[in-house]
């Protein structure tokens, strides 16, 4: 069964920094990946996504994040944060069934905290 | 345009009994999921339905129902709960095939 692995449960950053935010998969067939970004008392919001193509995917709020197939990763990325990211980020995967993206499989988490 | 709405926001109810929560996919959405996201946990998908039929399932004891209606909008029913049932309950729609968009989520207590 797919499982997906963030290895870091907190990442503490200053301001205008750049972050990378890590994600791991389980498995190498065919998979769609996303980020979802989650406020405090909110739902989840999606950031972005890779279906195909690009290994390099870019999404809202300056966020990217990079596919890498061999390494079964995927992770996100933002060149400077501002205080508003402060929230917490899934990684999810899901498996292809019929053409649904149906049955997301998520990590555990990564909340991020911005200081000034 | 309404984004996926779930009523309630917010319940308490007791070990053993029933409740139904409820979700309104975004408009021109036609797939329903339901997820459960425990406290300091990521969410565990439970269910999903499409032409008011239950297409996937995950590892969710048969305590855990659901419904979809013509009009696309879905309900989730929990039987007997348990104490371990309180958690964040959120709903996604979607059109089918397409990026799933996740409601703000309905909070249960359990006592």
């Amino acid at each position: 069964a797919q499982s997906v692995t963030q290895l870091d449960s907190q990442v503490p950053v200053f301001e205008e920094a750049p972050v990378e935010l890590r994600c791991n998969y389980s498995s190498s067939v065919s998979v769609y990946l996303f980020w979802y970004v989650q406020y405090p008392n909110q739902g989840l919001q999606l950031l972005l996504k890779y279906l195909s193509g690009s290994t390099l995917v870019k999404g809202i709020n300056g966020f990217e994040a990079e596919f890498n197939k061999s390494q079964t990763s995927f992770h996100l990325r933002k060149p400077s944060v501002h205080i508003s990211d402060t929230a917490e980020y899934f990684c999810a995967v899901s498996d292809p069934y019929g053409g649904s993206q149906g049955n997301l499989i998520f990590g555990k988490g990564t909340k991020l905290s911005v200081k000034p | 345009d309404a984004g996926v709405t779930q009523s309630p926001t917010h319940l308490i109810k007791t070990r053993g009994q029933q409740v139904t929560l409820r979700c309104s996919p975004k408009s021109g959405h036609d797939t329903v999921s339901w997820y459960q996201q425990a406290l300091g946990q990521g969410p565990q998908f439970i269910f999903q339905y499409y032409e008011e039929e239950e297409r996937q399932r995950g590892n969710f004891p048969d305590r855990f129902s659901g419904h979809q209606f013509p009009n696309y909008s879905s309900e989730l029913n929990v039987n007997a709960l348990l104490l371990g049932d309180s958690a964040l309950y959120l709903c996604a729609s979607s059109r089918w095939g397409y990026e799933q968009y996740f409601g703000p989520g309905t909070r249960l207590t359990v006592t």
